[in-house]
C-alpha cells in the first residue's frame, strides 16, 4: 500500500531562518499533495497544496515543490516566526486513499 | 471552504460498551469519507475509506468487526467502536471529499476515552 515518509521528525530553527520539510511517497498514482498544520487536539489545517501537474507553488512565505520522477515533495517556510511553531504533516492522495506522513514538529526559537 | 461536522467532540465510555461517532458534510456531497485514528504525538493513521452506498475498505490491521463504518447517505458517515476497551482510547477524526475533488475536509475530531 501507499507509504509516505516524512523528515525530519523534529526541526528547530531560529526566528527569521528558513525551514524545509521533505516527504517521499510510494504510490505513483498519487496526484494531490497537501500540507497541513495541526495543533494539539485539533483538526489539521490545510496550509498549501500541489497537484501532480505542477512542479512548484508559492503562497507568501510558504512554498511547496514536487518531483514526480523521484516521488518526493517538500515544504519550504521562509522568514519563520514563532507562530509557525506547530506539527506539520504532508499527505499523498489518490482518488481512493489519503495517506499522511509521519509528521514534523517545528520549533521556531525567538 | 466546505464544512464537516463531527460529533461528539469527546466521549467517555465504559469498557465493553459501544460508541458511535458521526461525521456530516454540511454544504457538499461527501461521496468519499476517510476515518483516521491518531495517538498522542503521532500521525493520522488511515483506518478505512468509505464511499456512499458501498462497504468500507479497511486498511491492513484494522478490525472491521470492531470498527463499524456506515456511509448510507451523501452527507453522513458513522464510525461505531464496538465493545470498546481502554486501548481503543484515541483521537478519531473523519474527512470527507466530493467525487472529482482532490481536497478532503476534516471534522473537528472525537477524543474517545474508555475506562
Amino acid at each position: 500500500g501507499e507509504n509516505v515518509e516524512q523528515h525530519p521528525s523534529t526541526l528547530s530553527v531560529q526566528e527569521g531562518d528558513s525551514a524545509v520539510i521533505k516527504c517521499t511517497y510510494s504510490d505513483s498514482a498519487s496526484n494531490y499533495f497537501p500540507w497541513y498544520k495541526q495543533e494539539l487536539g485539533k483538526r489539521p489545517q490545510l496550509i498549501i497544496d500541489i497537484r501532480s501537474n505542477v512542479g512548484e507553488k508559492k503562497d507568501q512565505r510558504i512554498a511547496v515543490t514536487l518531483n514526480k520522477t523521484a516521488k518526493h515533495f517538500s515544504l519550504h517556510i521562509t522568514e519563520t516566526q514563532p507562530e509557525d511553531s506547530a506539527v506539520y504533516f504532508c499527505a499523498a492522495t489518490t482518488p481512493y486513499k489519503y495517506i499522511f506522513g509521519t509528521g514534523t514538529r517545528l520549533k521556531v526559537l525567538a | 471552504g466546505a464544512v464537516v461536522s463531527q460529533h461528539p467532540s469527546w466521549v467517555i465510555c465504559k469498557s465493553g460498551t459501544s460508541v458511535k461517532i458521526e461525521c456530516r458534510s454540511l454544504d457538499f456531497q461527501a461521496t468519499t469519507m476517510f476515518w483516521y485514528r491518531q495517538f498522542p504525538k503521532q500521525s493520522l493513521m488511515l483506518m478505512a475509506t468509505s464511499n456512499e452506498g458501498s462497504k468500507a475498505t479497511y486498511e491492513q490491521g484494522v478490525e472491521k468487526d470492531k470498527f463499524l463504518i456506515n456511509h448510507a447517505s451523501l452527507t453522513l458517515s458513522t464510525l461505531t467502536v464496538t465493545s470498546a476497551h481502554p486501548e481503543d482510547s484515541s483521537f478519531y477524526i473523519c474527512s470527507a471529499r466530493d467525487w472529482g475533488s482532490t481536497e478532503a475536509f476534516f471534522g473537528q475530531g472525537t477524543r474517545l476515552t474508555v475506562v
